[in-house]
């Protein structure tokens, strides 16, 4: 079952950064922090993921906080193809398993 | 390399009926997911399977089944169909490793029960 909780929507303005934030309070030593987006019925693309130093690939950044209850994804230079579903998700290693369990999510409408 | 397929893309069935949907993963990937997805739900994992075998499984009536081959690929088999089986049915791969991981999806199966 879903262990993050993520905002519904948000907006953000073409060019700005995008910060889209996700709680994950009940969060182990072991489990790992997902970035997933969905475009419109589109299978969910991967985006970054970490467990507990802050990450960056080409896509976006992974600030997690130091007692890992939180998390926050920040797309740097939002476009309009940006705009999506993002999932925050929380999952442990390999060794239990490779369900994801994806809650509500967060869309994010990137205007012009 | 090519990403994860799935056939066939859209399918219409009839109450009662049974289908079978099929993934092929990225060459190299040995775990295979299905995920169920509709308005109401959401996304819902099904099952995983991993070198042949089920290694986990979600909360889904028997009706909901799959298997996976030598190859790698998957199959999962919906019988008697209701209309509440009309979902976006996704695949995902991924690859065995140490620590964290990520899952390649694919575009999915768009089922329509009538």
């Amino acid at each position: 079952d879903a262990k993050t909780t993520q905002p519904p929507s948000m907006d953000c303005a073409e060019g700005r950064a995008a910060n889209l934030p996700c709680n994950h309070s009940t969060i182990s030593g072991n489990e790992y922090v997902y970035w997933y987006r969905q475009i419109h019925s589109q299978g969910p693309q991967y985006i970054i993921h970490g467990l507990k130093n802050n990450e960056t690939n080409e896509m976006a950044s992974l600030i997690i906080t130091e007692d890992r209850k939180s998390s926050t994804l920040i797309l740097p230079h939002a476009t309009l193809r940006d705009t999506a579903v993002y999932y925050c998700i929380v999952r442990g290693p390999e060794s239990t398993g490779n369900q994801f369990y994806f809650g509500t999510g967060t869309s994010l409408t990137v205007i012009p | 390399k090519a990403g994860v397929t799935q056939t066939p893309r859209y399918l219409i069935k009839t109450r009662g009926q049974q289908v079978t949907l099929s993934c092929s993963p990225i060459s190299g990937h040995r775990s295979v997911s299905w995920y169920q997805q509709t308005p109401g739900q959401g996304l819902q994992f099904l099952f995983e399977y991993f070198s042949e075998t089920q290694r986990n499984k979600g909360n889904f009536p028997g009706r909901f089944s799959g298997r996976q081959f030598s190859n790698s690929r998957s199959e999962m088999n919906v019988s008697t169909l209701e209309l509440g089986d009309s979902a976006l049915y996704l695949c995902a791969s991924s690859h065995r490793g140490a620590g964290g991981y990520e899952q390649y999806f694919g575009p999915g199966t768009r089922l329509t029960v009538t």
